[in-house]
């Protein structure tokens, strides 16, 4: 199995920051690799794919970046709907798996 | 535009089996570029895949929960359902549907790009 490790648990911030979360695996999984946004109460939401694909609709201040075993999710300049939690999802090894969780909230 | 909706009892008692259902709308469910999946979600906690279907029936299952899984699949009704044998406290969780991309030439299943909006299943007596 793959071990995920996702970086840090929380995060404070303040809306207009640059934030960068990791997720780290304990082998390469090439950029199998998928970033979701999950608000209180709602279902995850897909922000990236194969690692620095962005998924249709989401906004440009959110990049993903990496292959192998370091990842990035960076939003450039947070909003204030972006205090949210976010997953990391490997699909390169059977099972698919989600990280920890990141949560980003208001400094 | 796509939905997904799970739908079943809220509440199941100890040792019971757990059922759900989601309904698909806005697309069909016997597109060959996605599989059809559960996810799970304990209280504060993080996300674990449950497993997943195809229209055809195909499926995979997490192996952590696979002897006590079932997943099948209802075309006509564009539905797809879950069932969880001999459930405990530790099955209290909100359940997802999902839709889940598929690689169409490798058949390997990728990420979910379609979320359902979730459904509270509490187990106790």
């Amino acid at each position: 199995a793959i071990w995920m490790t996702q970086s840090p648990s929380l995060l404070s911030a303040s809306t207009g920051d640059r934030v960068t979360i990791s997720c780290r695996m304990s082998q390469g999984i090439s950029s199998y690799l998928a970033w979701y946004q999950q608000k209180p109460g709602k279902a995850p939401e897909l922000l990236i794919y194969a690692a620095s694909t962005l998924q249709s609709g989401v906004p440009s201040r959110f990049s993903g970046s990496g292959s192998g075993t370091d990842f990035t999710l960076t939003i450039s300049c947070l909003q204030s709907e972006d205090f949210a939690t976010y997953y990391c999802q490997q699909y390169y090894s059977f099972p698919p798996t989600f990280g920890q969780g990141t949560k980003v909230e208001i400094k | 535009q796509l939905q997904l909706q799970e739908s079943g009892p809220g509440l199941v008692k100890p040792s019971e089996t757990l059922s759900l259902t989601c309904t698909v709308s806005g697309g069909s469910i016997s597109s060959s570029s996605y599989y059809w999946g559960w996810i799970r979600q304990p209280p504060g906690k993080g996300l674990e895949w449950i497993g997943s279907i195809y229209y055809s029936g195909s499926t995979y299952y997490n192996p952590s929960l696979k002897s006590r899984v079932t997943i099948s699949v209802d075309t006509s009704k564009n539905q797809f359902s879950l069932k969880l044998s001999s459930v405990t406290a530790a099955d209290t969780a909100v359940y997802y549907c999902a839709r889940h991309v598929n690689d169409i030439l490798t058949g390997s299943i990728l990420y979910f790009d379609y979320w359902g909006q979730g459904t509270l299943v509490t187990v106790s007596s």
